[in-house]
C-alpha cells in the first residue's frame, strides 16, 4: 500500500522567512496531493492540493511542488507570519479516495 | 456555507462499553471517510462509504462497525472499548468519490 514520507518533523523559523517542508510517496499510481494544516485539537484544514498533470501550484504566500519521477512533493510558505504555526500533514491518493497522511510537520514561526 | 457535523464533540466511556459516533456530511456530498488520530499522530484511515455502500477499508478493527444511512449521514459503532481506541475521530465528506475532502470538526473519544 501507499507510504508517505514527511520531513522535517519540527521546523522553527522567524517571521519573514520561507519554510519548505517535503515529502515522498511510494505508490506511483497516486494522483491527488492535498496538504492539510491542523491546529491543535482542531480539524485538519485543507490549505492547497495539487493533481499529478500539474507540476507546481500557487496560492499567495504557498506553493506546492509535485515531482512525479522522484515520487515527491513540497508545500513552500513565503513571509511566514506567527498565524501560520501549526502542525501540517501532506497527503497522497488514487483520485482523491482515502488520504494516506504523512507523519507531519510542526512549523513554529516566531516573531 | 454548510460543513461537515460530527456529533457528539466529546465522548467519555470506561473500558469495554460501546460508543457511536455521528457524521453528517455537507449537503449533497454523497461519499464519506471516517480518520483516527491518536495524540501527536496523523490521521488513519479507517472505512469509507460511497453512495451508501462500504467503498474501502482501511485499518478499522474487528470490534468498529460502520454504516451509511439513505439521508447519507454515517455512524462509526465502536464495541468493547479499549484504552488504545482514545483519539480524535473525524469524519470527512466528499461531493463523490473523486473529489476533495472536507473535515468535520472531529470526536473526542477518551476511555477510562
Amino acid at each position: 500500500g501507499e507510504n508517505v514520507e514527511q520531513h522535517p518533523s519540527t521546523l522553527s523559523v522567524q517571521e519573514g522567512d520561507s519554510a519548505v517542508i517535503k515529502c515522498t510517496y511510494s505508490d506511483s499510481a497516486s494522483n491527488y496531493f492535498p496538504w492539510y494544516k491542523q491546529e491543535l485539537g482542531k480539524r485538519p484544514q485543507l490549505i492547497i492540493d495539487i493533481r499529478s498533470n500539474v507540476g507546481e501550484k500557487k496560492d499567495q504566500r504557498i506553493a506546492v511542488t509535485l515531482n512525479k519521477t522522484a515520487k515527491h512533493f513540497s508545500l513552500h510558505i513565503t513571509e511566514t507570519q506567527p498565524e501560520d504555526s501549526a502542525v501540517y500533514f501532506c497527503a497522497a491518493s488514487y483520485n482523491t479516495d482515502k488520504l494516506i497522511f504523512g507523519t507531519g510537520t510542526r512549523l513554529q514561526v516566531f516573531p | 456555507a454548510a460543513g461537515v457535523i460530527q456529533s457528539p464533540r466529546h465522548l467519555i466511556k470506561e473500558k469495554r462499553e460501546t460508543a457511536t459516533l455521528k457524521c453528517y456530511p455537507i449537503p449533497r456530498h454523497d461519499t464519506v471517510y471516517w480518520y483516527q488520530q491518536g495524540p501527536g499522530q496523523d490521521p488513519q484511515f479507517l472505512i469509507s462509504f460511497y453512495e451508501k455502500m462500504q467503498s474501502d477499508k482501511g485499518s478499522i478493527p474487528d470490534r468498529f462497525s460502520a454504516q451509511q444511512f439513505s439521508d447519507y449521514h454515517s455512524e462509526l459503532n465502536m464495541s468493547s472499548l479499549e484504552l488504545g481506541d482514545s483519539a480524535l475521530y473525524f469524519c470527512a465528506s466528499s461531493p463523490s468519490a473523486a473529489d476533495t475532502q472536507y473535515f468535520g470538526p472531529g470526536t473526542r473519544l477518551t476511555v477510562l
